[in-house]
């Protein structure tokens, strides 16, 4: 089973500023990887895939990137109503797995 | 617009059965893709149980496999989630959702349902 490991667990970033996420994968899983949102009573948001493939909708400010065991979301300049949990999932390997998420708060 | 509604009890007892169903809107259940389960546990993070196809082709976590079935009915628009013997340790928060990529299975999710709280207890 491919351990996904999501740090920091909780990341304190100001409105306007750029936010950072990490995902480590135990083993490789190539660029099969995708990062969701989900805000509080909400189901997960499909935000990348294919580790840098933007979702359809989502805004440009998301990025993605990495390839075999490091992979990083960025936010380029936090609004609002980015400030979730944000989950990654390797899908190289069954079974699919999923980090334990990173908190973006509002410092 | 794909739409995915879970109902079932919420509350089951110990060592029982949880039984849940996922009705699919919006989009035909006989497309091919995968339709599947995940849960989270209140302040954890999210677990893959299993998905199926259309015709019934499964895959499961194999942390659960020796206790959960899904199935599916294209006829009522509906894939169902069994899992026998449960536990304190299955009371989530419990999510179909639809796999991303047609014709493959095991990928990301692009649908989601609200989910529907599992508590455990007698």
């Amino acid at each position: 089973e491919r351990v996904m490991t999501q740090s920091p667990a909780t990341l304190s970033v100001s409105p306007g500023e750029r936010a950072t996420l990490s995902c480590r994968a135990s083993e490789s899983v190539s660029n099969n990887l995708a990062w969701y949102q989900q805000k509080p009573g909400q189901a997960p948001r499909l935000l990348i895939y294919g580790a840098s493939t933007r979702a359809t909708g989502i805004p440009a400010r998301f990025s993605g990137s990495g390839s075999g065991t490091e992979f990083t979301l960025t936010i380029s300049s936090l609004q609002s109503e980015d400030f979730a949990v944000y989950h990654c999932q390797q899908y190289n390997n069954w079974p699919l797995t999923f980090g334990q998420g990173t908190k973006v708060e509002i410092k | 617009q794909v739409q995915l509604q879970e109902s079932g009890p919420g509350l089951v007892k110990p060592w029982e059965t949880l039984s849940l169903t996922c009705t699919v809107s919006g989009y035909s259940i006989s497309s091919d893709y995968y339709w599947g389960f995940i849960r989270q546990p209140p302040g954890k993070g999210l677990e893959w149980i299993g998905s199926i196809s259309h015709s019934g082709i499964t895959y499961y976590n194999p942390s659960l496999k020796s206790r959960v079935t899904i199935s599916v009915d294209a006829t009522k628009h509906q894939f169902s989630l069994k899992l026998t013997s449960v536990t304190a340790a299955d009371a989530a928060m419990y999510f179909c959702a639809r796999e991303r990529t047609i014709a493959v299975a095991g990928t990301s999710f692009d649908y989601w349902g609200h989910g529907t709280l599992v508590t455990v207890s007698s």
